[in-house]
């Protein structure tokens, strides 16, 4: 089935610098992907949704100039976290749809960010 | 208005025995989707089961059912047989529309504790 590839799995950042996560499609093209957030025991929240070669969709309350989302090509998405303090602390995920299958969704591994 | 509702923030089962978790959804789209998704401490997301809205049948995938009760919108998951590995946290999703740019919406969860 469809693979997305998700690094880091884990990063510890300091409070103030940038943290790029990378999602990989290995083995279909994903034109979209999307981005989600979840603090611990909590649900997943969208936050934005990439498209390749075009700018992110942001959900309502998500800083797209924190949150810059990078899309260049058909299977590499990007979020970098900038500027990162102690509240952007959580687990960060991105999906995409499976064209295995045709309904589903393919999941990454996820990015647990502490920011110290 | 939450679109995806699950009441149940735990729920506890002994081996063997049968568990349901409720979810219920809100949309006026007559073309969705549900999810159900299983995601352990390590925190990845484990897709179980797909009911389409147009669906007559109710899913099934081994252990995994979906009762599908299309008026009353609800999509519930029942795992019989629970083992010690179904300890998790799961929730309950919904892609909105059929178009392949739709994010999933995802309910609250419900943590499942399965104890011998």
């Amino acid at each position: 089935g469809a693979v997305v590839s998700q690094h880091p799995s884990w990063v510890i950042c300091k409070s103030g610098t940038s943290v790029k996560i990378e999602c990989r499609s290995l083995d279909f093209q994903a034109t979209t992907m999307f981005w989600y957030r979840q603090f611990p025991k909590q649900s997943l929240m969208l936050m934005a949704t990439s498209n390749e070669g075009s700018k992110a969709t942001y959900e309502q309350g998500v800083e797209k100039d924190k949150f810059l989302i990078n899309h260049a090509s058909l299977t590499l998405s990007t979020l970098t976290v900038t500027s990162a303090h102690p509240e952007d602390s959580s687990f960060y995920i991105c999906s995409a749809r499976d064209t295995w299958t045709g309904y589903g969704y393919t999941f990454g591994s996820g990015t647990r960010l502490t920011v110290v | 208005a939450q679109k995806i509702t699950q009441t149940q923030p735990g729920m506890f089962v002994q081996e063997k025995e049968a568990v349901t978790l409720d979810c219920t959804y809100d949309t006026s789209d007559q073309s969705y989707g549900l999810f159900w998704y299983k995601q352990p401490s390590s925190g990845e997301m484990i897709f179980l089961i797909y009911q389409g809205s147009y669906d007559e049948q109710n899913a099934t995938e081994g252990r995994y059912s979906l009762n599908f009760q299309k008026a009353r919108k609800s999509a519930n998951l029942v795992i019989s047989a629970s083992q010690l590995g179904d300890s998790a946290m799961y929730f309950c999703a919904m892609r909105e529309g059929g178009q392949a740019g739709t994010a999933l919406i995802f309910g609250k969860g419900t943590t499942l504790s399965v104890s011998s």
